[in-house]
């Protein structure tokens, strides 16, 4: 079965500072998903990548897929108290997009 | 637009009760599944389902039913429940046959079984 693994599983950087996540795939990815989530609540999607080699940003976070599709980073930069939180990619293993399965999460900590 | 609605957002149960955890969606999505979050395991898939009347397994079902009677509504049933249950579940729902649909989660559900 696919898995989806996460590197760092925690983080505490100093806010201004940049950070990157990353995911990565044992197969082909067919949907790449990135979510947050703060402790108690419920996931907030922030982007989502299909196309090898593709790059989204919003505000200060950026998603890249690799062109071969099986890896996914989140750069964030200059950071601030609000980006703290847990990360998780989640991918769609067929191509109908059923079935997502999701990485255990990279936990953020921003000191200021 | 409510978005999807998971109810209750608390729960204590004793070993061996059964209940239904409530999910709605008012979006019209044909997909919706239930996951269960556990620390150190990430989120983990228990059903899932492509439109009324059809629902599949996801990786962690033993001890939970499902069944999506309607578009709206996916309860998740637990039958007899166990400590091991003791989790936080999320419902989610997305567009189906759309790879670029995100799924949109409830709040979640924290049940402890006692």
């Amino acid at each position: 079965s696919q898995e989806l693994e996460q590197s760092p599983q925690s983080l505490i950087v100093q806010e201004g500072k940049n950070l990157t996540i990353n995911c990565t795939s044992s197969k082909t990815l067919y949907g790449l998903y990135w979510y947050k989530q703060k402790y108690g609540e419920g996931l907030i999607f922030l982007m989502m990548l299909q196309k090898g080699g593709e790059e989204k940003s919003h505000e200060k976070i950026t998603a890249k897929l690799d062109e071969k599709k099986q890896q996914s980073s989140l750069h964030i930069t200059a950071s601030q108290p609000s980006h703290a939180g847990i990360y998780l990619c989640g991918a769609a293993p067929n191509q109908a997009g059923t079935a997502l399965i999701f990485g255990k999460g990279t936990t953020l900590s921003v000191s200021s | 637009n409510a978005g999807v609605t998971q109810t209750p957002k608390f729960q204590v149960l004793k070993t061996g009760q059964s209940m239904t955890l409530q999910c709605a969606q008012d979006m019209n999505h044909e997909y919706m599944s239930w996951y269960r979050q556990d620390p150190g395991m990430g989120l983990r898939l228990i059903h899932y389902s492509v439109g009324a009347g059809i629902t599949d397994q996801g990786e962690v079902p033993n001890g939970y039913n499902v069944s999506r009677s309607t578009t709206e509504d996916f309860p998740l049933r637990l039958l007899s429940a166990a400590p091991s249950q003791t989790s936080v579940y999320f419902c989610a729902s997305a567009r189906q046959g759309r790879t670029n649909s995100p799924l949109h989660f409830g709040n979640g559900t924290r049940l402890t079984v006692t």
